[in-house]
């Protein structure tokens, strides 16, 4: 059962334009939402986490942003460069951040000149 | 590079057949978990060790198993190989599951069932 929708599953974006991932969930025990960006031939890395006490986190160009009552939260990459081009997942955690992550299918991202 | 080493990195083999894929985590992280990636799935969790004891598991079919052995690598073992369990298997590790800290994510194996 797909816990974590995401979306889209594909995304061209323009340099320097921004570019929005979202993620929607289901189970309100959810409590630890990352996002996890991965290369070709690489594994993921984490990008950037937020916690539900708070609606928004900024580190750098990227942000999450969280919607508690809609059960929702997005990945939004400003000023979009080449370099961001990877697929990026977004995933969701109880109980202990890390344990039995659930991940979103991931969204294959790409900056065009 | 995430310190997290698997290997083989590619594994191609026969359906019915069994192999083991080996871990080894970042030196001080105390937790792996062990991740399946398909094309249509995404990342599944499979299973989670923390310091030698099975601490999580997830959608892992009876056919696979996973072991922690005490200088904390990991080691999972697919049986009875199917066509459907060709796939991406992610070990990444971690030193605590209990907090926020990253999951370091290794670069996979590839494995190929014919």
């Amino acid at each position: 059962q797909q816990q974590v929708k995401q979306s889209p599953q594909s995304l061209i974006v323009q340099k320097g334009g921004i570019s929005i991932i979202n993620c929607a969930y289901e189970n309100t025990a959810f409590d630890y939402f990352p996002w996890y960006q991965q290369f070709p031939g690489k594994g993921p890395a984490l990008l950037i986490a937020i916690r539900p006490d708070v609606s928004e986190k900024k580190e750098g160009r990227f942000t999450i942003s969280f919607n508690k009552s809609a059960k929702q939260f997005s990945l939004h990459i400003m000023d979009s460069q080449p370099g961001d081009s990877a697929t990026y997942f977004c995933a969701a955690g109880s109980n202990f951040g890390n344990e039995k992550l659930t991940f979103g299918t991931g969204t294959r991202l790409t900056i065009i000149p | 590079d995430s310190g997290v080493t698997q290997t083989p990195k590619h594994l191609i083999t026969a359906t019915g057949q069994r192999v083991t894929l080996r871990c080894s985590p970042r030196s001080g992280d105390l937790s792996v978990y062990w991740y399946q990636q398909s094309l249509d799935q995404g990342l599944q969790f499979l299973i989670q060790y923390y310091n030698g004891e099975e601490r999580a598991k997830g959608n892992i079919l009876e056919r696979f198993s996973a072991q922690q052995f005490p200088d904390l690598h990991s080691e999972l073992n697919l049986s009875s190989l199917e066509l459907g369990d060709s796939a991406l298997y992610f070990c990444a590790s971690s030193v605590d599951p209990g907090d926020d800290s990253p999951l370091h994510f290794g670069n996979g194996t590839r494995l190929t069932v014919t």
